[in-house]
This record gives structure tokens, C-alpha cells and sequence, in this order.
């Protein structure tokens, strides 16, 4: 079955340093979401993309934060100078459509970002 | 704005209990509502959906009756498995405007031999 895929599983970072979360959605698909989730806290939207631009963002997405699609591929996130409360689980989704809720995200197993 | 609010885990039952994890929302209209499971080390899943009022979700034994009335969409299991264990998301999609679903904290199942 089809997946999307997302590196590293757990990354460790320095405040203040950018990081970069990676992910590969399904080859078929055209929308690509991100969400966060701090520990014990809600699963938080971050942004949405389709055709090569955001389509609708949280206000969490500020300007420390950018998404790319680089080589058609991949799908990632990038936070320029991350601050210790970015610390959290950012999970990677794609859908065929933009109505998925209807058929449900494919999501990857996410990963874990610490910032020391 | 919408929300969802989901009971407290984790969650401790031994195999073959009954499960009930409750959801509750916030939200304008008549949203579609939506069950999400997280397994050890993989991405959220779609369990199931219900898309009306009084309609039934249901999935590997798994099941949610969307109550417009209660605004409460539970999560039940007759009979749990060890495999059951995971971290399950209620999850909303309002009606009209932005077709991005809301998330819950998530809820921890563990379920013992």
C-alpha cells in the first residue's frame, strides 16, 4: 500500500539553527498538508499546498516557517530558527483531492523534532 | 471556532473489555466527523467516518454514531485486542469554508493480555 514517507524520524537541534523535515507524499497525489503536535497537546494544522503554492495556513505558520516542493518529489518544511517550543511531532500528509476528509488523509509516521 | 475534545488517556483495558472513547465537538453546521488511529511507528489512518447526523461509522469492529444532539461522536469496541493498542484522533471537518479537518489531542489505548 502506498505511503508517505518522512525523515528523519527524530531530530535534535540547537535553538536558534533552521532545520529542515523531509517528506515524500504519494506519487499521485496533489495537495501535501503539514501539522504539528506538542506533547499531550492537539493535532495542530500548519499549511497546505497545491500547485506548487500555499493554498491556506494556521496562524502558527509565520514567517519562520516555509514549505517547498523542490524537485517534484519532495515535500518539506522548513523553520529557519527554531525556538524550543517548536519542540513537537510534525506529521507530513497527502490526499489525491482537496475535499480528503471525505476519503481520508494518507499521513506519515511523523517526526519528532527537539529543540535544546 | 470548531473543536474536538477527547477523553483523557492512555486508555488501560485487558484483551476482550468494551472500549469507549468519547469525542466531543464545537463547530457551526453539520460537519463531518472522523475516527483516526496512530499504530506504534506509522502515520495516522482513517478508522472511519460519518458524514450526517445519525449516521454510523464503522471499521474493524470499531464503531461512532454521529449524535447531533449530544454533539458526540464516541468511539466503541465490544471486545479489544492487544493489536487494538495505538493512539486514536477524533477528528471534524466543518461544513462550507475550509475543507481542513480539526484534531483532537488523541487518546492512548494499551490494551494487556
Amino acid at each position: 500500500e502506498p505511503e508517505v514517507t518522512q525523515t528523519p524520524s527524530h531530530q535534535v537541534t540547537q535553538m536558534g539553527q533552521e532545520v529542515i523535515l523531509r517528506c515524500v507524499p504519494i506519487s499521485n497525489h496533489l495537495y501535501f498538508y503539514w501539522y504539528r503536535q506538542i506533547l499531550g497537546q492537539k493535532v495542530e494544522f500548519l499549511v497546505s499546498f497545491y500547485n506548487n503554492e500555499i493554498s491556506e495556513k494556521s496562524e502558527i505558520f509565520d514567517d519562520q516557517f516555509s514549505v517547498e516542493r523542490p524537485d517534484g518529489s519532495n515535500f518539506t518544511l522548513k523553520i529557519r530558527s527554531t525556538k524550543l517550543e517548536d519542540s513537537a511531532m510534525y506529521f507530513c500528509a497527502s490526499s489525491v483531492i482537496g475535499e480528503a476528509n471525505n476519503y481520508g488523509y494518507t499521513f506519515g509516521s511523523g517526526t519528532r523534532l527537539t529543540v535544546v | 471556532g470548531n473543536s474536538v475534545t477527547q477523553m483523557e488517556g492512555p486508555v488501560t483495558l485487558s484483551e476482550e473489555a468494551f472500549l469507549t472513547i468519547n469525542c466531543t465537538y464545537t463547530a457551526t453546521g453539520y460537519p463531518s466527523l472522523f475516527w483516526y488511529v496512530q499504530y506504534p511507528g506509522e502515520g495516522l489512518q482513517l478508522l472511519l467516518k460519518a458524514t450526517k447526523a445519525d449516521d454510523k461509522g464503522s471499521n474493524k469492529g470499531f464503531e461512532a454514531t454521529y449524535r447531533k444532539e449530544t454533539t458526540s461522536f464516541h468511539l466503541e469496541k465490544g471486545s479489544v485486542q492487544v493489536s487494538d493498542s495505538a493512539v486514536y484522533f477524533c477528528a471534524l471537518r466543518a461544513s462550507g469554508g475550509s475543507y481542513i479537518p480539526t484534531f483532537g489531542r488523541g487518546t492512548s489505548l494499551i490494551v494487556h493480555p
